[in-house]
């Protein structure tokens, strides 16, 4: 069945890059996803990548995808305390999306 | 924008009660979903649907049934709460389609006791 795999925490200075890593199963995923969760809130879309791209940039945000090792990381420029959060990685299946545990990104000052 | 309202924020049910959780989206939307968040599982699904009347089981249905009479309303119901249904409990909507981007509700935090 599909698994999406992402460690579970990571912790950056104010400043730093932040990179979360994710690795999925499904090969037919058309689109992947990357939620911001933050505390006591729903899930927002922070951005997706289509499966026949390598990249996509917005603004502090890089997605990479590398398909063929199924892994698809997210890079966060610059990091600041408001990016401190949960974020889920998600595959897209059949009408449904299958998320990631998520990685709880802790920044410091 | 498009929203997705869950009925409470947070809700106190007694072991054995049949509680409702409530969910609106207002953006025309075929697909909802109900999903339980808990520490160190992320989310699961619990049931979608993907049309009026329509329903799927996702991955932990068990103790649950929905309901989706009108296209913007999809209700979790469980039929008798118990403690380890205590949970965040989250709704989602979506279009049909490849791009399957769901829009989510802030959440219902309930609590059996």
């Amino acid at each position: 069945g599909e698994d999406v795999e992402q460690s579970l925490f990571l912790s950056v200075r104010e400043g730093d890059s932040s990179v979360i890593n994710c690795t999925y199963t499904d090969s037919s995923s058309t689109y992947l996803y990357w939620y911001k969760q933050e505390p006591g809130a729903g899930l927002q879309l922070l951005t997706y990548i289509f499966s026949n791209m390598d990249m996509k940039q917005d603004q502090r945000l890089t997605v990479l995808l590398n398909k063929k090792d199924k892994h698809l990381s997210l890079r966060i420029a610059d990091t600041q305390t408001g990016d401190s959060a949960i974020y889920f990685c998600a595959e897209s299946g059949y009408s449904t999306l299958t998320f990631g545990k998520g990685t709880m990104l802790l920044v410091s000052p | 924008d498009v929203k997705v309202t869950q009925s409470s924020r947070y809700l106190v049910k007694r072991t054995g009660e049949k509680v409702f959780l409530e969910c609106v989206q207002d953006m025309d939307h075929e697909n909802m979903f109900w999903y339980r968040q808990d520490p160190g599982l992320g989310l699961r699904l619990i049931y979608f649907s993907y049309d009026v009347k329509m329903k799927e089981k996702g991955d932990i249905p068990e103790g649950y049934s929905v309901s989706r009479e009108k296209k913007e309303r999809f209700s979790l119901i469980l039929e008798s709460a118990s403690t380890n249904q205590t949970s965040m409990y989250l709704c989602a909507s979506s279009l049909s389609g490849s791009n399957t981007e769901a829009f989510f509700g802030q959440g219902t935090r309930l609590t059996v006791v």
